[in-house]
């Protein structure tokens, strides 16, 4: 039972360049979620997917897109990536309130 | 609207001694509360919980949290720092009807000397 897996681990861009981060859980959740994680400004919520299927905005959804796959799993696409980009990037699974965190990615953009 | 502050950027207490890290939360409603641990170059790790049961929540690796509802309060504490204790922690609330979504703190760094 691996949880939340995320790929890759790390991954340097230059600006307008696009990429596509991976998520994929093995826990069966229902709801998926999207985050960025900057210095001092804890975890904001980019997207989350309640169901497969479904997506949702979450608090900074700009640049940003999303695909719910199937119910495992949850990609996040950058389509003309920004150095304003720069970010940890969290995916997480739940199934009632509590979320499960992957690893994370940490992204550059040059 | 929900809405969580951690009172502290960064904490520094020494092995052996009390941690306290203090967390205030906004709710109209009987909110859902977690504290989160984040190791250096880690994924984030749930610590504990509190959903309108006992307000005393014990969670791993002898952290405990207690829920106050008069001070709005949800403040972490661990009797006796541990050298592993030292990380990023991060006070949550659950959104209210909001599909899961959670609110996060800015964050507690805590540093433990030896």
């Amino acid at each position: 039972n691996a949880g939340v897996t995320q790929t890759p681990k790390f991954q340097v861009l230059k600006t307008g360049q696009s990429m596509t981060l991976q998520c994929a859980q093995d826990m069966n959740h229902n709801s998926m979620y999207w985050y960025r994680q900057d210095p001092g400004m804890g975890l904001r919520l980019i997207y989350y997917s309640a169901s497969e299927g479904t997506t949702d905005k979450g608090e900074v959804p700009n640049g940003y897109n999303v695909s719910r796959l199937n119910k495992r799993e949850f990609s996040l696409r950058l389509e003309s990536a920004a150095p304003s980009q720069t970010s940890v990037y969290f995916c997480a699974s739940s199934a009632v309130e509590t979320q499960y965190f992957g690893p994370g990615t940490r992204l550059l953009v040059l | 609207a929900q809405s969580v502050t951690q009172l502290d950027s960064h904490v520094s207490v020494s092995e052996g001694t009390p941690v306290l890290l203090r967390c205030n939360y906004s709710s109209s409603y009987s909110p859902s509360l977690f504290w989160y641990v984040q190791h250096p170059n880690k994924g984030l790790q749930l610590l504990l919980k509190y959903t309108s049961a006992a307000t005393l929540v014990k969670g791993i690796n002898g952290f405990e949290a207690e829920f106050k509802k008069s001070e709005t309060s949800f403040h972490l504490t661990k009797p006796s720092a541990h050298m592993s204790d030292a990380a990023e922690y991060f006070c949550v609330v659950s959104a209210y009807n909001q599909g899961g979504k959670l609110i996060f703190g800015q964050g507690t760094e805590l540093s433990v000397k030896p």
